[in-house]
């Protein structure tokens, strides 16, 4: 079965940082890109970044390039977000999803970790 | 960057077919895929590669995809179907972009 556990949500100020994970489990982590989708309170869904298999190729929205830094630990089958200069319009849920194999659709995602930007 | 488009809202009477369109330029050209996603449940792949429906995923549920929209359609919809729906396409010079999201109400 697979599952994707993120965690290191919680508060920050404008301008912080934090460091996001997702532990993935009951697949071959090293063979699936994966992303980050978020979700602000009461809206869509926004993608967010994405990274291949091997962490070679990374990918970004135009709205957190230069912000934010997506990695991979294949060895630990964990992936990150480092969220950077943080904005009050980064506060949303932020989804781990695992990229389906044809690469076009996220066919696993995780519950969810919850970043709120506020002074 | 590139846009898709959908209805804020779609309502359907249980046992009616429900469609949900999605629209964005040249969007037949690019796989489209759709999500379910109910209050505080995080979203679910109920569509992929425009009709192909995951291990799961009931027959009533179906999608193409050609010219510039996406179409969900749920036939014999059930009250256990009232969620947000997103439609979602990807293709390599745009990266994964998703629609606004359709409230589908069920009454």
């Amino acid at each position: 079965e697979v599952q994707l556990l993120e965690s290191g949500g919680g508060l920050a100020q404008p301008g912080g940082s934090l460091r996001l994970s997702c532990a993935a489990s009951g697949f071959t982590f090293s063979s699936y890109a994966m992303s980050w989708v978020r979700q602000a309170p009461g809206k869509g869904l926004e993608w967010v970044s994405g990274i291949s298999g091997g962490g070679g190729s990374t990918f970004y929205a135009d709205s957190v390039r230069g912000r934010f830094t997506i990695s991979r630990d294949n060895s630990k089958n964990t992936l990150f977000l480092q969220v950077n200069s943080l904005r009050a319009e980064d506060t949303a849920v932020y989804y781990c999803a695992k990229v389906g194999s044809v690469l076009s659709s996220f066919d696993y995602w995780g519950q969810g970790t919850l970043v709120t930007v506020s002074s | 960057s590139y846009e898709l488009t959908q209805p804020p809202s779609v309502s359907v009477s249980p046992g009616q077919t429900a469609s949900i369109t999605c629209s964005g330029d040249q969007l037949g050209n690019k796989y489209a895929c759709w999500y379910q996603q109910k209050p505080g449940q995080s979203p679910v792949l109920v569509i992929f590669q425009n009709s192909k429906r995951p291990s799961g995923i009931p027959e009533r549920f179906s999608g193409s995809n050609s010219g510039n929209t996406a179409t969900l359609t749920i036939s014999g919809t059930q009250a256990m179907d009232e969620a947000d729906y997103y439609c979602q396409a990807w293709d390599s010079s745009t990266d994964w972009v998703f629609g606004g999201g359709t409230k589908l109400t069920v009454l």
